[in-house]
């Protein structure tokens, strides 16, 4: 077990550009989270998927937002013609009984 | 809309002191309620929890204490070590979701 683990750790794109990151959360956790972190803020709720459904989605994520989890296990977050809004931590965690979040991924967009 | 609160953004204690972080919440159908630990590069660690049945809950340094009627919980750590300095963040939830509001942290020194 090696704990959520979110690719790349940082992604730096230019606005305009499609980004993906991609979440491989611990195995046996059928629940897994996606929340973005801003600078002087706590983490907000995206989304939240249970096995390969997609159960809530915040109102945060816009239609330039896209997750799945195809086989309820990994997860992608695609974020689609970049904005410079759009920097920040995006954070994923996966849950049985509790969350475990991973690392990170630090999105700078210029 | 701010549900939950964190009013101090920073904190600075003595190592073996009493370090207490506080937290207000707007909600009144939060019935779970956790604070988590932050380093630099890494996501948020889980510290301890309580329920809303609950008015304390204590885990070795650890205890977090819960004024329902003041919507308020705190957080405190004693003895304080340096290995503590950190950013916490205060979070709740409200029944039948698993979706965690988090206010915007407190980042607390502790200096030997």
């Amino acid at each position: 077990d090696t704990g959520v683990s979110q690719n790349p750790r940082h992604k730096i794109t230019k606005r305009g550009q499609n980004v993906t990151f991609r979440c491989d959360p611990i195995s046996e956790h059928n629940r897994l989270y996606w929340y973005r972190q801003t600078l002087g803020q706590g983490p907000e709720f995206l989304t939240y998927f249970q096995n390969e459904a997609q159960l809530e989605k915040s109102r945060l994520l816009s239609d330039r937002f896209s997750a799945e989890r195809p086989k309820g296990s990994f997860s992608t977050l695609e974020i689609q013609r970049t904005e410079q809004g759009d920097s920040a931590m995006y954070l994923c965690a996966s849950s049985l009984n509790g969350y475990t979040f991973g690392s990170g991924t630090r999105l700078t967009v210029v | 809309d701010q549900q939950v609160k964190q009013n101090s953004p920073s904190l600075s204690v003595q190592e073996g002191r009493i370090s207490i972080l506080n937290c207000d919440y707007t909600n009144s159908m939060f019935d779970y309620f956790l604070w988590y630990k932050k380093y630099p590069a890494e996501g948020p660690t889980f510290l301890i929890s309580i329920s809303s049945i609950k008015d304390k809950n204590e885990d070795g340094r650890f205890t977090v204490f819960l004024n329902k009627s003041a919507k308020h919980l705190s957080l405190h750590i004693v003895p304080s070590q340096p290995g503590d300095s950190a950013v916490y963040f205060c979070a709740a939830s409200s029944p039948n979701t698993d979706k965690l509001i988090f206010g915007t942290g407190t980042r607390l020194q502790v200096f030997p």
